[in-house]
């Protein structure tokens, strides 16, 4: 089965500073994994997604991701976190569908604060 | 403009009662889902369908309904068999072939 872990349940970073969000992930094939963005009280956004070739993946709003086979990661990075990106971060897996859409497992999210 | 629209945006119900939620597209989605939402849990798969008459049990499908008669709708009822009913729930959809989930902005039950 798959399944999916956010360690992390709560971070804060200082505006400016660097942001790393760890997602493990367990699945018996290659993985289909995705980062969304939630705002208190909206629906969820992604940021980025990878399937197969390059393993660093650039999303929207300056974040990007890095898979990692070796050690079942799929971790969030930004190089330079702005207040406005406060908010809750979910990773998922999940493979495409025979007949379409797909079927994802999502973490448990890590709640991001950023202290101006 | 294109998206998906989620009513309402809060809905309180007595114990007992089933409520259905609204969930419509015009992005011209094939596959569509619904998920539960509770705190610390992150989203959970209620029922999805990939075509029009179509639907399968996701993760917890256990006191809920769903139908699509149509491409563009797929509500959700929440039956009073439900145990734990009060959650956020979040409806989204899918090209065919396609790979991004997009997300409605949610409706929050709340049973009393």
């Amino acid at each position: 089965a798959q399944s999916v872990t956010q360690p992390d349940i709560h971070i804060t970073v200082s505006e400016g500073a660097s942001l790393e969000l760890r997602c493990n992930y367990s699945y018996g094939a290659t993985p289909y994994l995705f980062w969304y963005v939630q705002s208190p009280g909206q629906g969820l956004q992604l940021l980025l997604k990878y399937f197969s070739g390059d393993t660093l993946v650039q999303g929207i709003k300056g974040f990007e991701a890095e898979f990692k086979r070796s050690q079942s990661s799929f971790n969030l990075r930004k190089p330079s976190v702005h207040w406005s990106d406060a908010a809750e971060y979910f990773c998922a897996v999940g493979p495409i569908l025979t007949g379409g859409g797909n079927k994802l497992t999502f973490g448990t999210g890590t709640q991001l604060k950023v202290e101006l | 403009d294109g998206g998906i629209t989620q009513s309402p945006k809060y809905l309180f119900r007595k114990e007992g009662q089933n409520v259905t939620l609204s969930c419509e597209q015009n992005l011209n989605h094939d596959a569509m889902y619904w998920y539960r939402q509770d705190p610390g849990q992150g989203l959970r798969l209620i029922y999805y369908s990939q075509i029009v008459n179509d639907f399968q049990k996701g993760d917890i499908a256990e006191g809920y309904s769903v139908s699509r008669e149509k491409k563009e709708s797929f509500p959700l009822t929440v039956t009073s068999a439900q145990k734990n009913p009060t959650a956020f729930y979040l409806c989204a959809s899918s090209p065919r072939g396609g790979d991004e989930q997009f997300f409605g902005p949610g409706t929050r039950l709340t049973v009393l």
